[in-house]
């Protein structure tokens, strides 16, 4: 139940392409949904987040979708880069606790 | 820009050694955190602090697992006797409140934790 199951493992897309990568929960406590970005050798960075009161966040080239109902929330990447190669894992968290629960993470490549 | 610094980047040990893994989070922060990567796999949370005292922690944190805040600006993660399935990189990170709340938690750039 406090799982978060990210899709796919890995992702190869082209210069200019979409990049999408899907994330489920359980658990319908969770409130709180960032997507973290993650280069060789460095940590976890904060992307991009969403509360559920919203159903899409957009900031420049970065979206997250969120479905209450189906319990899944997605990242889209427009107009990817190769500078945007790098390992993503969404997470999520419950209002009022410290833990942040991490899916699996996707390695994304683009390629020019 | 303020950033969590981590020391060391790496470490070696020996399986039943001491490690103690050093943390600087950002100075006016006041929830500090420790995950865990091993290899390939995913981050998973280890343990959170706050006034001086932990807050939540993983199944993962058991008794070989401590931590502390020895003064006002470094965070420590401390291991007792480490095993093999120990080794993985250790992320220390910090917020200036809770996750579920507004607070972005900034995670430094790990120490890579080798158990020989």
């Amino acid at each position: 139940q406090q799982q978060v199951k990210q899709s796919p493992q890995s992702l190869i897309v082209q210069k200019g392409g979409i990049s999408i990568i899907n994330c489920a929960y359980e658990n319908t406590a969770f409130d709180y949904f960032p997507w973290y970005q993650q280069f060789p050798g460095k940590g976890p960075a904060l992307l991009i987040a969403i509360r559920p009161d919203v159903s899409e966040k957009k900031e420049g080239r970065f979206t997250i979708s969120f479905n209450k109902s189906a319990k899944q929330f997605s990242l889209h990447i427009m107009d990817s880069q190769p500078g945007d190669s790098a390992t993503y894992f969404c997470a999520a968290s419950i209002w009022d606790t410290d833990k942040l629960i991490f899916g699996t993470g996707t390695r994304l490549q683009v390629f020019p | 820009e303020p950033e969590v610094t981590q020391t060391p980047s790496h470490q070696v040990t020996q399986m039943g050694q001491e490690v103690i893994l050093r943390c600087v989070p950002i100075s006016n922060h006041l929830y500090f955190y420790w995950y865990r990567q091993i290899l390939g796999q995913k981050v998973e949370f280890l343990v959170s602090f706050y006034n001086n005292e932990i807050s939540e922690k993983s199944e993962i944190f058991d008794d070989q697992f401590s931590v502390e805040r020895p003064d006002g600006s470094n965070f420590t993660l401390k291991i007792r006797s480490t095993k093999l399935e120990d080794s993985a990189m250790y992320f220390c990170a910090s917020s200036e409140s809770l996750a579920g709340g507004q607070g972005e938690q900034f995670f430094g750039p790990g120490t890579r934790l080798t158990v020989l």
